[in-house]
C-alpha cells in the first residue's frame, strides 16, 4: 500500500534553512507527482508546489518561489523540501502527498530564536 | 490562480443531521481531458487530511455512502445525509485541475 513517511519534527533559528524528507514506498515513485502542503497553525492547507521525480520536474505557487526548493531522489525514492531564511510566518506543519488520496503524517517545522 | 470560495466557514449540527457545504470555484473546473477534478477531505485534529469525495461525485473506497458529491463547472456540493460523530473536523475542497488550490475550510461541529 501507498505509504509516505515524513522526518521528524524540526526546531530552527530565523534566517536559516530546513530540509524535510518524505521517503515512499508501495509504488513506482518516480511515475507520480509529489505535493508539498502547508498548514499554519490553526489555519487552512495551503498548496507549495509539485516535483516529478521522474525527470524532476517542478512548479510552484508563485508564493513560495524563493522559499521552497523541491528535490527527489530516485535512489531511495525520497522527495526532499528545502525552506530558506526561515521567519515566524514559517512555522507549520508540512505535508506530502502523492495526489489528494494519499497524504505524509506531517512535518512540524518551529522557527524561533 | 484558481480561487475556492468555501462556504459556511463553520457548521453546527446534531447527530442525525442532514448537512451541505458549498465550494465555488473562480473558473471552470472542467479538464481539457473531460475530467472535473474537484475533491473533498476531512481533517481531524493532529491528522492529516483525509480524501472523502474524488472527481466531484466519485465516493473514496472505504467513505461511507452518507458522504456525497455533485456539481459540475464552477459550484460544487457536499452533502452528509446523518451526521454522526465521527464526522467531526474541517472539510476542505480542493481543485486538482489547475495546480491545486484549497477552499478555506469548513469546521462541523456538534450543536
Amino acid at each position: 500500500q501507498v505509504q509516505l513517511q515524513q522526518s521528524g519534527a524540526e526546531l530552527v533559528k530565523p534566517g536559516s534553512s530546513v530540509k524535510i524528507s518524505c521517503k515512499a514506498s508501495g509504488y513506482t515513485f518516480t511515475s507520480y507527482d509529489m505535493h508539498w502542503i502547508k498548514q499554519q497553525p490553526g489555519n487552512g492547507l495551503e498548496w507549495i508546489g509539485w516535483i516529478y521525480p521522474g525527470n524532476g520536474n517542478t512548479k510552484y505557487n508563485q508564493k513560495f518561489n524563493g522559499k521552497a526548493t523541491l528535490t527527489a531522489d530516485k535512489s531511495s525514492s525520497t522527495a526532499y523540501m528545502q525552506l530558506s531564511s526561515l521567519t515566524s510566518e514559517d512555522s507549520a506543519v508540512y505535508f506530502c502527498a502523492r495526489s489528494v488520496a494519499y497524504w505524509g503524517q506531517g512535518t512540524l517545522v518551529t522557527v524561533s530564536s | 490562480d484558481v480561487v475556492l470560495t468555501q462556504t459556511p466557514p463553520t457548521l453546527s449540527a446534531t447527530i442525525g443531521q442532514s448537512v451541505s457545504i458549498s465550494c465555488r470555484s473562480s473558473q471552470s473546473l472542467l479538464h481539457s481531458n473531460g475530467n472535473t477534478y474537484l475533491n473533498w477531505l476531512l481533517q481531524r485534529p493532529g491528522q492529516p487530511p483525509q480524501l472523502l469525495i474524488y472527481l466531484v461525485s466519485r465516493l473514496e473506497s472505504g467513505v461511507p455512502n452518507r458522504f456525497s458529491g455533485s456539481g459540475s463547472g464552477t459550484d460544487f456540493t457536499l452533502k452528509i445525509s446523518g451526521v454522526e460523530a465521527e464526522d467531526l473536523g474541517v472539510y476542505y475542497c480542493v481543485q486538482s485541475t489547475h495546480a491545486w488550490t484549497f477552499g478555506g475550510g469548513t469546521k462541523l461541529e456538534l450543536k
